[in-house]
């Protein structure tokens, strides 16, 4: 079976300021990686995927992710943050891609972001 | 074109009682997943359709829960005698066989 362990629960930042939410993973068969993120009162959007090739991933809104098989992690990353992303952000992790597989989801980490 | 849509957006119902929450996936996507979302927890996955049939049912908590998908497009999420413990977001997503396409979810809210 697959987990997620969001270490963060809560990150504050200040605006312009670079951010990182940390995501690890546990999983005795290759899985395949998300991060979504959900504005308040609103659903689940897609932010970046790793399902094979580079693992460096760049998303939507200039976010991007490295997967790191040797330390099962997928870190999500931005360098210079916006209010606009004040957010909570969800780490998944699927034995397929993404479409025929369930979804196993971290517990989430709520950004802040002050001005 | 127009996303996954759930409703009631918001429910609030009394212990005991049946609910039924709906789903509409985007036109086209055979694959349908319910998943449950308690406050403070990300999304809990309960049940996926292939087409018309329940392809994993293993997140169902226990039989007062069930869904149906007869025409292999809406689904329904029933909930018998409901318990304060069932309050959470309902999430409904659809897909192709790529990205999972997520709805605002459904408020379920037991008194």
């Amino acid at each position: 079976a697959q987990s997620v362990t969001q270490l963060d629960s809560q990150v504050p930042v200040f605006e312009e300021a670079p951010v990182e939410l940390r995501c690890n993973y546990s999983s005795s068969v290759s899985v395949y990686l998300f991060w979504y993120v959900q504005y308040p009162n609103q659903g689940l959007q897609l932010l970046l995927k790793y399902l094979s090739g580079s693992t460096l991933v760049k998303g939507i809104n200039g976010f991007e992710a490295e997967f790191n098989k040797s330390q099962t992690s997928f870190h999500l990353r931005k360098p210079s943050v916006h209010i606009s992303d004040t957010a909570e952000y969800f780490c998944a992790v699927t034995k397929g891609k993404g479409g025929s597989e369930k979804l196993v989801f971290g517990k989430g980490t709520k950004l802040t972001v002050n001005p | 074109g127009a996303g996954v849509s759930q409703t009631p957006s918001n429910k609030v119902t009394e212990k005991g009682k049946y609910v039924e929450l709906r789903c509409d996936p985007i036109s086209g996507h055979t694959a349908l997943y319910w998943y449950r979302q308690s406050l403070g927890q990300g999304p809990e996955f309960l049940i996926y359709f292939q087409g018309t049939g329940a392809a994993d049912d293993s997140g169902l908590p226990n039989d007062r829960f069930f869904a149906v998908r007869p025409e292999g497009s809406v689904s329904t999420l029933k909930i018998q005698r409901t318990e304060r413990g069932d309050s959470a977001v309902y999430l409904c997503a659809s897909s192709t066989g790529g990205e999972q396409f997520f709805g605002p979810g459904t408020r379920l809210t037991v008194l």
